[in-house]
């Protein structure tokens, strides 16, 4: 089973519109974390954002917001504003505690911004 | 502060060949990661460091693939030989401890003919 889905091969958005980019995840531990990267035709992995589970406020960083519903286990990335330097693609991942800490990765989203 | 820097950006062999990555990551990052990311996918884990012990190489190919960190600084990912399938870009990233945030190097691009 995956671990991390993310439903959405591509998206366009408007620039100057906000836009939600959908993430899933499967883990049976209590204890876990939900990154967010932002990978440009560069090919560098940026880190955007965090949420622990543990967190009871969703996660903010700018322009970037993290919709963490664990009841669903779903870990939302919210662009507001969208800039023509946001088109890229988008991975969610998810840091398990058992195990390891390891991290997998989300097939991810790639955004285009419209001008 | 400088990020993470990888070389080569590039590198194209004929299947059969050795190669070899190398990864310097941001000073006082105690732990090092490389992964494997192949066209349309997330990055996948291959070996883990802490320090200049391998904790986590499960999903190494230990047949061909082999690393090192020496000093538990900079690191080696080799590839001998290299297969078709083996084309794909090879991340390393760092973090100062396990389970903080990883910051990513730009990658090696390697394509095997």
């Amino acid at each position: 089973a995956q671990k991390i889905t993310q439903t959405q091969p591509g998206m366009f958005v408007q620039e100057k519109e906000a836009v939600t980019l959908d993430c899933t995840y499967d883990t049976s531990d209590q204890s876990y974390g939900l990154f967010w990267y932002k990978q440009p035709s560069s090919g560098e992995m940026i880190f955007l954002i965090y949420q622990g589970s543990y967190d009871e406020q969703n996660a903010t960083e700018g322009r970037y917001s993290l919709n963490f519903q664990k009841a669903r286990k779903s870990a939302n990335l919210v662009i507001s504003a969208s800039q023509l330097g946001d088109s890229a693609m988008y991975f969610c991942a998810m840091r398990e505690y058992a195990g390891g800490f390891k991290t997998i990765f989300g097939a991810g989203t790639r955004l285009f911004v419209k001008a | 502060e400088a990020g993470v820097v990888q070389s080569p950006r590039y590198k194209i062999i004929e299947k059969k060949q050795p190669v070899a990555f190398w990864c310097n990551p941001i000073s006082g990052h105690n732990t090092l990661y490389w992964y494997r990311q192949n066209l349309g996918q997330g990055p996948e884990l291959l070996i883990r460091y802490e320090n200049e012990e391998a904790v986590d190489d499960s999903q190494l190919p230990k047949d061909r693939f082999s690393a090192e960190r020496l000093k538990g600084v900079d690191s080696t990912l080799k590839i001998q030989p290299a297969e078709l399938g083996d084309s794909a870009v090879y991340l390393c990233a760092s973090s100062i401890e396990t389970g903080f945030e990883q910051y990513f190097g730009p990658g090696t691009r390697l394509t095997v003919t």
